[in-house]
């Protein structure tokens, strides 16, 4: 069975960089027919897209977050990250990372859920 | 980006009957080499993430109770159910993938009446 699972801090200090690992289970990032993604949820609020990376690096951002989000992978650790810079109180929000089964899919396994709060 | 538009915000309907939730896509998601619609519905529940139901528009993930039905093709689509049950009780979300970046509905909360 597929699981996603993320980690990092759960606070964050304004105009510093949000970091989180998606640690994956029963599949390989290093398949070449997945992609991971991010996707965040502010409180009591809907769903949005941040972007997504292949394993192989190749990688598709929002261009709402573009000039500040990275994300990377670790095919020999399971995982990929995600990296958000200059962090503002609007990037308090539940952090998703989720898989999906080709570059134009929907997402079918998601992880539980990192809340991350932006304050001093 | 495509903005995709839920209606309604809310929606209250008694254990037993139809719930009927749209969703609009401000350009068609409709793939014409596959005629496919790249049109996916998730339903959320308090505290978790959310859960893939449709694909496709109209394709039910496995061990979805058949309650749940997409239709729909173009700009606009429908999620059903048939027979609302009270574990039902959750926010709907669709989601087109048809291009990045991936735009979701703002969501419907479904609740008893």
């Amino acid at each position: 069975q597929v699981q996603l699972q993320e980690s990092g801090p759960g606070l964050v200090k304004p105009s510093e960089t949000l970091s989180l690992t998606c640690t994956v289970s029963g599949n390989s990032v290093s398949s070449g027919s997945y992609y991971w993604s991010w996707i965040r949820q502010p409180p009591g609020k809907g769903l949005e897209w941040i972007g997504y990376i292949y394993y192989g690096g190749s990688t598709d951002y929002n261009p709402s977050f573009k000039s500040r989000v990275t994300m990377s992978v670790d095919t020999t650790r399971n995982q990929f990250s995600l990296q958000l810079n200059s962090v503002t109180a609007a990037d308090t929000a539940v952090y998703y990372c989720g898989r999906s089964y080709g570059s134009l899919s929907e997402i079918d396994f998601w992880g539980q859920g990192s809340l991350v709060i932006v304050s001093s | 980006d495509i903005v995709m538009t839920q209606s309604p915000d809310s929606l209250p309907v008694s254990l037993g009957e139809r719930a009927t939730i749209n969703c609009r896509s401000s350009q068609s998601v409709l793939f014409s080499s596959n005629n496919k619609n790249y049109l996916a519905w998730y339903q959320q529940k308090p505290g978790q993430p959310p859960k893939k139901l449709i694909y496709w528009a109209l394709t039910r993930e496995s061990g979805v109770p058949d309650r749940f039905s997409g239709s729909g093709s173009g700009t606009d689509f429908t999620l059903t159910i048939s027979s609302l049950q009270a574990e039902d009780v959750a926010v709907y979300y669709c989601q087109q993938y048809y291009t990045t970046p991936f735009t979701f509905g703002q969501g419907t909360k479904l609740e008893i009446k």
